[in-house]
């Protein structure tokens, strides 16, 4: 079992948009609708801000959004903001109660 | 409130054992699943394996086959996780994580517990 594959890091300005990818398979990604995101701070527990590939949390402002296509979802932040800098970590469902994590994303906000 | 707490670090020579506990209060227990995670130094997080609360059935990551545990007891609402055979390589802090009703992600996390394995 692999992780699902992140980029290592990105990164943007106060105010700009970025977008995270998490490339699996028809397997897990591309197979269920159980992908979800989660944001960490360093030393913090993560953190759920997405779930079910789009819906989010109550709580977890709309500047983030969770989009799919075919075995690839995206986490999308607009409006970035300096806490938003953090490392965020994709998970998918992948069939007979197992779950995959992607190896994550550091978010650079410069 | 919903709380997961976990138990303080560890510290364990290669080839011990050790034992993770995670306290669940304020939801039932019963009604959730739990999941354990773990993060080494710098690295992304790893599933570990699931287990029900409700039967005690269990899944785990092909990686940890054999060599990992996971119980749980009702009657203290909290969940156990043991690895055995440890080596350098299974330092790390460990989480458990709730499982949302009617999905698979994770709402509620515990604090995480250090394991070191060092001679």
């Amino acid at each position: 079992q692999s992780a699902l594959t992140q980029p290592r890091s990105v990164s943007g300005s106060p105010g700009q948009s970025v977008t995270i990818s998490c490339t699996g398979t028809s397997s897990d990604v591309g197979g269920y609708n159980s992908v979800s995101w989660y944001q960490q701070h360093p030393g913090k527990a993560p953190k759920l801000i997405i779930y079910d590939v789009n819906k989010r949390p109550s709580g977890v402002p709309d500047r983030f959004s969770g989009s799919r296509s075919g075995n690839t979802a995206y986490l999308a932040i607009s409006g970035l903001q300096a806490e938003d800098e953090a490392d965020y970590c994709c998970c998918a469902f992948a069939g007979s109660y197992t779950l995959m994590f992607g190896g994550g994303t550091k978010l650079t906000v410069l | 409130q919903v709380q997961l707490v976990q138990s303080g670090p560890e510290v364990k020579k290669p080839g011990a054992s050790v034992k993770v506990s995670c306290k669940a209060s304020g939801y039932t227990f019963t009604n959730y699943a739990v999941i354990w995670v773990r993060q080494a130094p710098g690295q992304g997080l790893e599933w570990m394996g699931w287990i029900s609360t409700q039967r005690g059935s269990t899944s785990y990551a092909q990686k940890f086959q054999g060599r990992v545990t996971m119980t749980t007891d009702t009657s203290t609402t909290t969940v156990y996780m043991e690895l055995r055979s440890l080596t350098s390589d299974d330092t790390a802090v460990y989480y458990c994580a709730r499982v949302a009703i009617g999905g698979w992600h994770n709402d509620y996390w515990g604090q995480g517990t250090l394991v070191t394995v060092s001679s």
